[in-house]
């Protein structure tokens, strides 16, 4: 397994709620990005954290932020769900440096999230 | 038009067969190219990385074609092991982990 851990594994919220999912990285990563698949697709980039900062955004809302803590762990908090938010939502670490050059990230198995 | 586009198949193939997965990808800053594999209900995982050159990782060999924006990756003598959706993935950006992904082309194996 990858040493990426997410919590909670599925959820269901209805319309309008908000929803925290959490994320702490692989050992000796310092960082994390946070990726949206919906059924059928490919992930989604939505933002990376490093050093809690935000260091680059997808095409998501403000309703999509996120928070990085010294630990490098991560939450994405997702604010006025809408149906097309139901997804997985995939955390991936990766030490600083390394992903130009191998491409890898090293995922999380997602949370499920289902707005109805 | 998306940013990388794959067939989606799904592309069934007897276990022995060589099968071959195409992607073509938008914007030619693209810097970096790989291939990831995603188990049903499981996350992506890195499965190559490909290069202008060429490489081969055992039965998978991947091919890049920059003047085309094309990515290829051909599995001989597939197995049953070997079904899974393949991801083609773009890295545009350098070092800010923002992958553009693929929709994902599906493969199943049959015995």
């Amino acid at each position: 397994e990858t040493g990426v851990t997410q919590s909670p594994t599925h959820l269901i919220k209805t319309r309008g709620q908000q929803v925290t999912l959490r994320c702490s990285s692989q050992s000796g990563h310092n960082t994390v990005s946070w990726y949206q698949q919906a059924l059928g697709q490919g992930p989604q980039f939505i933002f990376q954290y490093y050093r809690e900062e935000e260091n680059g955004r997808g095409n998501f809302p403000p309703r999509f932020s996120g928070l990085q803590f010294p630990n490098y762990s991560s939450e994405l908090n997702v604010n006025a769900l809408e149906l097309d938010d139901s997804a997985l939502y995939l955390c991936a670490s990766s030490p600083t440096g390394v992903l130009l050059n191998t491409g890898e990230l090293f995922f999380g198995e997602g949370s499920r999230l289902t707005v109805l | 038009r998306k940013e990388v586009e794959q067939d989606p198949g799904p592309f069934n193939v007897p276990e022995g067969a060589t099968v071959a997965f195409n992607c073509t990808y938008s914007n030619s800053a693209s810097q970096s190219f790989f291939w990831y594999r995603q188990d049903c209900r499981k996350e992506p995982k890195l499965l190559m990385s490909v290069y202008s050159s060429g490489n081969e990782d055992g039965r998978f060999t991947a091919q890049l074609n920059r003047a085309s924006q094309y990515i290829s990756l051909l599995i001989r003598d597939s197995k049953l092991s070997d079904s899974a959706t393949y991801l083609c993935v773009v890295n545009l950006q350098g070092n800010t982990g923002k992958l553009i992904f693929g929709q994902g082309t599906t493969l199943q194996v049959k015995p």
